[in-house]
């Protein structure tokens, strides 16, 4: 299948710095790149949605101001945490997907972010 | 809105035992499931899907049916090997593929030799 490449696999981070996180789709082109969180033993909560292009639709409850998404080209969208605080600390992972209607929708490795 | 509840683990069995993961779902018209795999340190892989009701979708010895008169996608293996041992995710897809994923919350399997 389609790799999905997502960087840094882990960061830790001081309470008020930012943080981002790079999703790179290496070997096709993402018309849509999807970022979602997950907490220990919960499910994957998506956060937002984005188009190549366009800006990000955000999930309700999901702060747009501190989840900045990046969609600037076909094979990367960015996320960036901005003034991170203990509570974001969590395991971030995106997916992307090509175009047609029910194309299949590849993750990365995830992100495991931990603010002190 | 939508949902996915699957049974929780961890679920542990001998190798060669028989494996069913439940799955059911709550959504709107007709979702496409999915089940999918995250082997330790990676990222979630696709295992199987199905489209429409009464789809099996099946792969590396795993199968799943979709059945919409009870709502349900069950997983599962007649014989389960070490190799097995992961988390496994029950998802669906009401948006025809262009909103994101609903997943359940994974069920962690653990094969003993």
């Amino acid at each position: 299948g389609a790799v999905v490449s997502q960087h840094p696999s882990w960061v830790i981070c001081k309470s008020g710095t930012s943080v981002k996180i790079e999703c790179r789709s290496l070997d096709f082109q993402a018309t849509t790149m999807f970022w979602y969180r997950q907490f220990p033993k919960q499910s994957l909560m998506l956060m937002a949605t984005s188009n190549e292009g366009s800006k990000a639709t955000y999930e309700q409850g999901v702060e747009k101001d501190k989840f900045l998404i990046n969609h600037a080209s076909l094979t990367l969208s960015t996320l960036t945490v901005t003034s991170a605080h203990p509570e974001d600390s969590s395991f971030y992972i995106c997916s992307a997907r090509g175009g047609g209607r029910v194309a299949e929708a590849f993750f990365g490795q995830g992100t495991r972010l931990t603010v002190v | 809105g939508d949902s996915v509840t699957q049974m929780e683990g961890p679920v542990t069995l001998s190798e060669e035992a028989f494996l069913t993961i439940n799955c059911t779902y709550t959504a709107t018209g007709y979702p496409s499931l999915f089940w999918y795999v995250q082997y330790p340190g990676e990222g979630l892989q696709l295992l199987l899907k199905a489209t429409k009701a009464d789809d099996k979708g099946s792969n590396k010895g795993f199968e799943a049916t979709y059945r919409k008169e009870t709502t349900s996608f069950h997983l599962e293996k007649g014989s389960v090997q070490v190799s097995d041992s992961a988390v496994y995710f029950c998802a669906l897809d009401s948006g025809g593929g262009a909103d994101g994923l609903t997943f359940g919350k994974g069920t962690h399997l653990i094969i003993q030799p």
